[in-house]
């Protein structure tokens, strides 16, 4: 089956950096993303790997290893409004998108 | 980015009533949008794929009779939950997808929360 595994929440403090773990078992692979997710709010896009390596997009980073079937987003320099929801999602061989359960961000002061 | 429309973004009902939601790309084309029901604490589940001018394709378990999406336009895309009942309640969010890019990035519409009494 199709399995995609994420932390369920993490704390981190303001001002530090935060890696979000996302490991995954899927039939093919056609690009992994990133989105975020406010409570009651719909998932915005954050990132997009097809390719091994890190891209940075200002305070948020995401790294993929196809070989390990592993992803990490990276957040710098935390603010309180980072406190969300972070949704891993694979798209599959047949462009289906294999949605994890989310890691749930809690930045303290 | 490209932004998605949903309405309505609340919804309080009886039990028995029919409720839809409209899904809108408004300044983009979007050949493929999609469906979704989220209850609390909990992942998106997808329930169905829509294309314009094609039936929607289900995902396993979802009934089709009861959640009715019509895809009439490359712009608008409709979910009816017919006959509600409060099992039903969830959070419902649509996303679409850029015609004619490659890159698959859905994006989100603000989705709707529905309460069935």
């Amino acid at each position: 089956g199709q399995n995609i595994d994420q932390p369920t929440e993490m704390t981190a403090t303001e001002g530090a950096i935060v890696q979000i773990n996302c490991t995954y078992q899927t039939s093919g692979f056609n690009g992994l993303f990133w989105y975020q997710q406010h409570a009651g709010e719909a998932p915005t896009f954050l990132s997009y790997n097809v390719l091994d390596g890190l891209e940075e997009k200002g305070r948020f980073s995401s790294f993929l290893s196809r070989s390990k079937g592993y992803s990490y987003l990276l957040l710098k320099e935390l603010q309180m409004k980072d406190s969300a929801s972070y949704l891993c999602a694979v798209t599959d061989s047949n462009y289906q998108l294999i949605w994890g359960a989310g890691t749930k961000l809690i930045i303290k002061p | 980015g490209a932004v998605v429309s949903q309405h309505p973004s609340w919804v309080i009902c009886k039990s028995g009533t029919s409720v839809k939601i409209e899904c809108r790309s408004l300044d983009f084309q979007a050949t493929t949008m999609f469906w979704y029901r989220q209850f609390p604490k909990q992942s998106l589940m997808l329930m169905a794929t829509s294309n314009e001018g094609s039936k929607a394709t289900y995902e396993q378990g979802v009934e089709k009779d009861k959640f009715l999406i019509n895809h009439a336009s490359l712009t608008l895309s409709t979910l009816t939950v017919t006959s509600a009942h409060p099992e039903d309640s969830s959070f419902y969010i649509c996303s679409a997808i850029l015609a004619g890019q490659d890159l698959q990035i859905q994006y989100f519409g603000a989705g709707t929360r529905l309460s069935v009494l």
